[in-house]
């Protein structure tokens, strides 16, 4: 099985903030990893696939990077929406997600 | 737009099966261009992917939870279903049923979730 590691589990931010998460797979994935965001009560929405390619609709301040083993999810500029769990998830052999970063306010 | 609608008991008691039927809208499960999926969530907890089924009948399982599921299609009425047996409390959890896309390797529609409670 591949696992997903995401680190932090908690972020403390303010609007306005450079935030980043990292997520790290066991085996190399190559780019077939998506980020996603997932509010109190409700069903994650798609951010990010294939590493670094913007759902449509999704604001540009997001953006996704890394291959292989190693991944970073960046919001340039948070907004208020932006608080929130975001959970990385690998499509290599099945599907393995990580284990999630809360984006709380500072 | 594709909408997905997961429909089931919400209480199940520990050693009996849990049933769910997603019913599907916008698009046809035996289309052959996405898979249909289940993805369960524990409360203050992550996401754990349980099970596909794609063209022809054709369904992967979760290494750890693949003795006891079972993922079916029902293409007259346009659902898919989920069964899950010898349910302990561990399995209680909000239940989504999900479309993921081959082409952009990620699961790109939700249902919006249904908790199951495992409890006698």
């Amino acid at each position: 099985d591949i696992q997903m590691t995401q680190s932090p589990s908690t972020l403390s931010a303010s609007v306005g903030d450079r935030v980043t998460i990292t997520c790290r797979a066991s085996q190399n994935i190559n780019t077939w990893l998506a980020w996603y965001q997932q509010k109190p009560g409700k069903a994650p929405k798609l951010l990010i696939y294939k590493a670094f390619s913007l759902e449509s609709g999704v604001p540009s301040r997001f953006s996704g990077s890394g291959s292989g083993t190693e991944f970073t999810l960046t919001i340039s500029s948070l907004q208020p929406d932006d608080f929130a769990t975001y959970y990385c998830q690998q499509y290599y052999s099945y599907v393995t997600f990580g284990q999630g970063t809360k984006v709380e306010f500072k | 737009q594709v909408q997905l609608q997961e429909s089931g008991p919400g209480l199940v008691k520990p050693s009996q099966t849990l049933s769910l039927i997603c019913t599907v809208s916008g698009d046809s499960v035996s289309s052959g261009t996405h898979y249909w999926s289940w993805i369960r969530q524990p409360a203050g907890r992550g996401l754990e992917w349980i099970g596909r089924i794609y063209i022809d009948g054709v369904t992967n399982y979760n290494p750890s939870l693949k003795s006891r599921v079972t993922v079916s299609v029902d293409t007259s009425n346009n659902q898919f279903s989920l069964k899950l047996s010898s349910v302990t409390a561990a399995d209680t959890a909000v239940y989504y049923c999900a479309r993921e896309s081959p082409i952009t390797a990620a699961v790109v529609d939700w249902g919006q979730g249904t908790l199951v409670t495992v409890s006698s």
